[in-house]
Order: structure tokens, then sequence, then C-alpha cells
């Protein structure tokens, strides 16, 4: 079965600076999705990022940028130049290409912006 | 841009009460989830339903536990009689559905449904 790992249940930033939030995860499956998901305090989780895992390139929205390794079962989210409208709660997922396509979450990491 | 709604916001409920919580997925969608959260536990999957009936449900998803889509827009969950351990926040989610490997179907989820058994 596959599982999703965050290790860092909260990180802190100053507003303006990056920070490397951390995901690893583990599965036998060659073709996979893996996303980072953001919920902000009114509690509704949105969509921040998608990577496919047949794609060798990290995937990037804007500030926001992930670094895929495939080999080490890695899938990093930067976020760069912070703002405040960043501090939520950041989800990792997993979601074969088979099946029902349900998501395997993280425990996530809480992230605080300082201004 | 098309939401996923969850009513009510926070249940309250005794100990061996049903609850039903209600979900509205973005209209053209085919695919619903159910995920629940333990506070400060991870998102854990409970079931999915495709084509009116349940496609995949997990190991917590027992008979105290049924879903329905009643009519073209509404999704439920049911919890039949209620115990402590079932408080938690529920998520409803829903997504496209298109078949094959490179198939997106990203979920969208609503804003969830905090649910306190007492």
């Amino acid at each position: 079965a596959q599982t999703v790992t965050q290790s860092q249940p909260e990180m802190s930033v100053q507003e303006a600076e990056t920070v490397t939030l951390s995901c690893t995860y583990d599965t036998s499956e060659s073709d996979y999705y893996l996303f980072w998901y953001k919920q902000p305090p009114s509690r509704q989780m949105i969509l921040v990022i998608r990577q496919e895992a047949y794609k060798q390139q990290n995937a990037t929205e804007n500030r926001f940028s992930v670094n895929f390794q495939k080999a080490a079962k890695s899938f990093s989210l930067k976020i760069s130049d912070s703002q405040l409208g960043d501090a939520a709660m950041y989800f990792c997922a997993y979601r074969s290409t088979s099946g029902t396509y349900k998501y395997i979450f993280g425990t996530g990491t809480r992230l605080k912006v300082l201004a | 841009e098309p939401e996923v709604t969850q009513t009510p916001s926070h249940q309250v409920t005794q100990m061996g009460q049903e609850v039903i919580l209600r979900c509205v997925p973005i209209s053209n969608h085919l695919y619903f989830y159910w995920y629940r959260q333990i506070l400060g536990q991870k998102v854990e999957f409970l079931v999915s339903f495709y084509n009116n009936e349940i496609s995949e449900k997990s190991e917590i998803f027992d008979d105290q536990f049924s879903v329905e889509r009643p009519d073209g827009s509404n999704f439920t969950l049911k919890i039949r009689s209620t115990k402590l351990e079932d408080s938690a926040m529920y998520f409803c989610a829903s997504s496209e559905y298109v078949v094959g490997p490179r198939a997106k179907n990203i979920q969208y989820f609503g804003a969830g449904t905090r649910l306190s058994v007492l």
C-alpha cells in the first residue's frame, strides 16, 4: 500500500523569504500523480501544484515549484517570495493512475508566515 | 469558479444518534469521495462513488456508514449510530472522470463538516 509522510508538522517563514516543505512517499507503482494542496483557515483545500511521475521536469506554478526526486520518492514544495496569504496547512497527496483515483494524504504541514 | 459545497459546517450530536452530512459536488463531475480527518491526524479516504454505486471503500467505512446520491445534485454521507471516535472533519470531493493513465481527474474539495460526537 502507498504511504505519504510529511515530517514537518509546522514551519515558519519570513514574508518575502523562501521556504521548502518536505514530503516523501512510498509506492511500488511507476506511474502516479503527486499533489500539494493548501488548506487556509477557511478550510477549503485548494490545489497548489501537480506533478506527473512520468515527467522528469519539475512542475512550477508562479511562486510555487516542486523538487520531484522519483528515485528517492521525494516531492518537496518550494514557496518563493512568501506572502501572508500563504499561511495555511499544506497537504501532500499521492494518487494512482488506475483504480478509483482516491488520494492518499500526508499529515500536513502548518505554514506560518511572519510579517 | 464552481465549488463543492458542504453543509452544515459544524454538526454536534449525541453518541448513538444518526447524522447526515451533505455535499453538493461540482455539477459536471461524475466521481465523488468522502474523506475524514481526525484532529492532528492524516486525511483518510473513506469511500468513492461513481455511477450510483460505491466503487471503493476503506476499512473505516463499515456498516455504520452509507452514502447516497438522492437526486442529481446532492451526495450524502450517513453515519447510522455515531461513536465518540467518529468526531472528525469530513471532507467531500468531486472530480471529472476520464479514463486513462494521463487523465488528470483532479479532485475539488469542500470546506468540510466538523462533526462533534458528545
